[in-house]
């Protein structure tokens, strides 16, 4: 296990086109998060998964946003009709149930969208 | 509704002089509190957390829930330590600040 794997490193897409990133936690921890970053600003939540239950998103994430975490282990992000907006870093982090421990981040995900 | 104000986005200091990084919050409970790091072309790092008051590469943070503060500090930086350095704040969901880019100049 070598920390949090995220997929792919990069993503260029044509505006309203589909795009889905994956990550991989690490496997200890039963915590999974996605966060955003635009360029100037710090990590903004997005949503949070414990076990396979997502539970909570943020109000930045509209309804062309989901995420799934379907055994509890790997987790995607899909982002339908894609727009100039959504162009950012995506964040995936992972923790212990004890979230004073601290995240682990992922390497992110930088989407384009032109 | 929490929030983490960095008031410096850049900071830059000589090697060998003190920096300290400022990071003030707002939260109504009892605060969690973070200082992450991202080198160039690393991934973001938990650098130290306020709960273990511990020391990590020569940095140290104080919490002042008097002033709503975590300033990060070090007495002597090196070059090694340019990067950008975030204040977070929260339990399960954290909050970032915008981040302060920290330059060391030999």
């Amino acid at each position: 296990d070598t920390g949090v794997s995220q997929d792919p490193r990069h993503k260029i897409t044509k505006r309203g086109q589909n795009v889905t990133f994956r990550c991989d936690p690490i496997s200890e921890h039963n915590r999974l998060y996605w966060y955003r970053q635009t360029l100037g600003q710090g990590p903004e939540f997005l949503t949070y998964f414990q076990n396979e239950a997502q539970l909570e998103k943020s109000r930045l994430l509209s309804d062309r946003f989901s995420a799934e975490r379907p055994k509890g282990s790997f987790s995607t992000l899909e982002i339908q009709r894609t727009e100039q907006g959504d162009s950012a870093m995506y964040l995936c982090a992972s923790s212990l149930a004890l979230p004073a421990e601290g995240y682990t981040f992922g390497s992110g995900t930088r989407l384009t969208v032109v | 509704a929490q929030r983490v104000t960095q008031p410096e986005k850049l900071l830059s200091v000589f090697k060998g002089a003190p920096v300290e990084l400022k990071c003030n919050y707002s939260y109504s409970g009892s605060p969690e509190l973070f200082w992450y790091v991202q080198y160039s072309r690393q991934r973001l790092q938990l650098l130290l957390r306020h709960i273990s008051r511990e020391s990590i590469k020569g940095f140290t943070a104080d919490l002042n829930k008097g002033e709503t503060s975590f300033h990060l500090k070090k007495p002597f930086a090196q070059e090694e330590d340019s990067a950008m350095y975030y204040c977070a704040l929260g339990g399960y969901k954290l909050s970032f600040g915008a981040g302060t880019t920290v330059t060391v100049r030999a």
